[in-house]
């Protein structure tokens, strides 16, 4: 099992350019999760699905829209970046309640 | 709303005993949970705490007090592998997790 995978692993983009992070995992789990952790900082929860075909917004959901896209796979779009952006981006799944963490996308935005 | 309160950091000696505390005001609490994240690294799951009590997983113990709103990760016998920062998050109603500031341990020789 491959677990929670994330991609792209680096990313740097311009003010106001797009992009999609892509998360997928193979563990059967129900919930999906993006956080953002800033340096030196804990993680905030961005979205979050409790299932297929549901998402709703966690505590910093401003300039992110998600995609539940089946039972594996959960996207996370940024539709204008901005320097604030600039954070290291990470997707989780969980089955009962026990979170399992990507290995993150570092994205800076310049 | 939710707070979680840590020490940013803590140092220790290889071989000795390291707690962590955590301390958390909230709503709708079903648990505590410890994640431990290298630097660069993700998180990964340590332990859970539903009820009062310890739990022990080999050298790492976490205990819960939820009349107190506290809860601690203790280390023992510890290794210089266990340089890392140790995040507490309380679990709320869905499984969403809340995450503390995160504690940074330095292990020395």
């Amino acid at each position: 099992n491959a677990g929670v995978t994330q991609t792209p692993k680096f990313q740097v983009l311009k003010t106001g350019q797009s992009m999609t992070l892509q998360c997928a995992q193979d563990m059967n789990h129900n919930s999906m999760y993006w956080y953002r952790q800033d340096p030196g900082m804990g993680l905030r929860l961005i979205y979050y699905s409790a299932s297929e075909g549901t998402t709703d917004k966690g505590e910093v959901p401003n300039g992110y829209n998600v995609s539940r896209l089946n039972k594996r796979e959960f996207s996370l779009r940024l539709e204008s970046a901005a320097p604030s952006q600039t954070s290291v981006y990470f997707c989780a799944s969980s089955l009962q309640g026990d979170q399992y963490f990507g290995p993150g996308t570092r994205l800076t935005v310049t | 709303g939710q707070s979680l309160e840590q020490p940013s950091e803590v140092t220790a000696v290889e071989g000795a005993i390291v707690q962590i505390n955590c301390t958390y005001q909230t709503s709708g609490f079903y648990g505590l949970s410890w994640y431990q994240q290298h630097d660069g690294g993700a998180p990964t799951f340590l332990s859970y705490n539903a009820l009062d009590g310890l739990e022990e997983t080999g050298r790492f113990s976490s205990f819960l007090s939820r009349s107190d709103s506290y809860g601690y990760l203790l280390l023992q016998e510890l290794q210089m592998k266990d340089s890392a920062s140790y995040f507490c998050a309380v679990r709320n109603a869905g499984n969403m997790l809340t995450f503390g500031g995160g504690t940074r341990l330095m292990v020395k020789p």
